[in-house]
C-alpha cells in the first residue's frame, strides 16, 4: 500500500536533452510535494517542492509538475547534464502529517545523462 | 564540517546482536529523524525527535529504541537483530517540524545482518 510511488526504476537521457521523472500517489490528501536528489553513497539532498495550489514550480533548470485530479506529478530537467545522473526521489506530506515532519516517499528512479 | 554525520558508515553483524547508530547534526536544528531504506528502495520514516521529544513514532518493532541525548544528537539502538533488519538507515535533521522545512541527510548507514 505504496501511497508515492515512481514506477519507472531508471531513465537514460542524452546531455542537453529533456528528462522527465514521473511520481503518483494515491492519497488525496497530500498537499506538498518534493523531489529529493541522492548520489551514490551520499544523503538525499533537497531539490524542488511544490505545494497543492499550484500546479508549477520552477527553479533554473528544474521544474516540477502537479496534476491534482491525476494524483500525478512530474520532474522536468531541461537541458539535462551529466552531473544530473542520479537517483530522485519523489515524496509527499499531507493529511495532517504537515506539522510532524513525516515525508512520504517513492522508492526513487535513476537518471542517468550520457554525454 | 559535515552537516549530518552518521557513524558508522558500515555495519556487519550476525542475528541476535545488538548494535547502535549514531546521528550528530551541526546544523543548529532541534529537529531530527531516522529513516530505513529497504531492499524495494523506499524511504521510510521510523522516528522523528523535536528538541529530544518524540514526535513520530511510526509502526517499527520495539527492537528499535531512539536515543536523543541532545538536539544535535539522535541515535539508534537496535536488540536482537534480524535478517529484516538489512537495510541502509539515514539520520536527517531539519529546523522545525513541519514538513516545509527542508530536511538534511546523513550519507546512511549501511546494515548487514548474517
Amino acid at each position: 500500500d505504496q501511497q508515492v510511488k515512481q514506477n519507472s526504476p531508471s531513465l537514460s537521457v542524452q546531455e542537453g536533452r529533456i528528462s522527465i521523472l514521473n511520481c503518483d500517489y494515491t492519497n488525496s490528501m497530500f498537499d506538498y510535494f518534493l523531489w529529493y536528489k541522492k548520489y551514490p553513497a551520499e544523503g538525499p539532498t533537497f531539490l524542488i517542492s511544490i505545494s497543492s495550489i499550484k500546479d508549477k514550480n520552477e527553479d533554473g533548470r528544474f521544474t516540477v509538475f502537479l496534476n491534482k485530479s491525476a494524483k500525478h506529478l512530474s520532474l522536468h530537467i531541461v537541458p539535462s547534464q551529466p552531473g544530473d545522473s542520479a537517483v530522485y526521489f519523489c515524496a509527499a506530506s499531507g493529511e495532517g502529517s504537515s506539522n510532524t515532519g513525516k515525508l512520504i516517499f517513492g522508492q526513487g528512479t535513476t537518471l542517468q545523462v550520457k554525454p | 564540517d559535515t552537516a549530518v554525520s552518521q557513524t558508522p558508515k558500515y555495519l556487519v553483524t550476525q542475528m541476535g546482536n545488538d548494535k547502535s547508530i549514531k546521528c550528530e547534526q551541526n546544523l543548529g536544528h532541534d529537529t531530527m529523524y531516522w529513516y530505513k531504506q529497504d531492499s524495494k528502495k523506499f524511504l521510510k520514516i521510523m522516528f522523528s525527535y523535536n528538541n529530544k521529544e518524540l514526535i513520530i513514532n511510526e509502526t517499527v518493532p520495539n527492537r528499535f529504541s531512539p536515543k536523543s541525548p541532545d538536539k544535535a544528537h539522535l541515535n539508534l539502538h537496535i536488540n536482537s537483530l534480524e535478517l529484516g533488519d538489512s537495510a541502509v538507515y539515514f539520520c536527517a535533521s531539519s529546523q522545525g517540524v513541519n514538513t516545509y522545512n527542508e530536511q538534511f541527510f546523513g550519507p546512511g548507514t549501511r546494515l548487514t545482518v548474517l
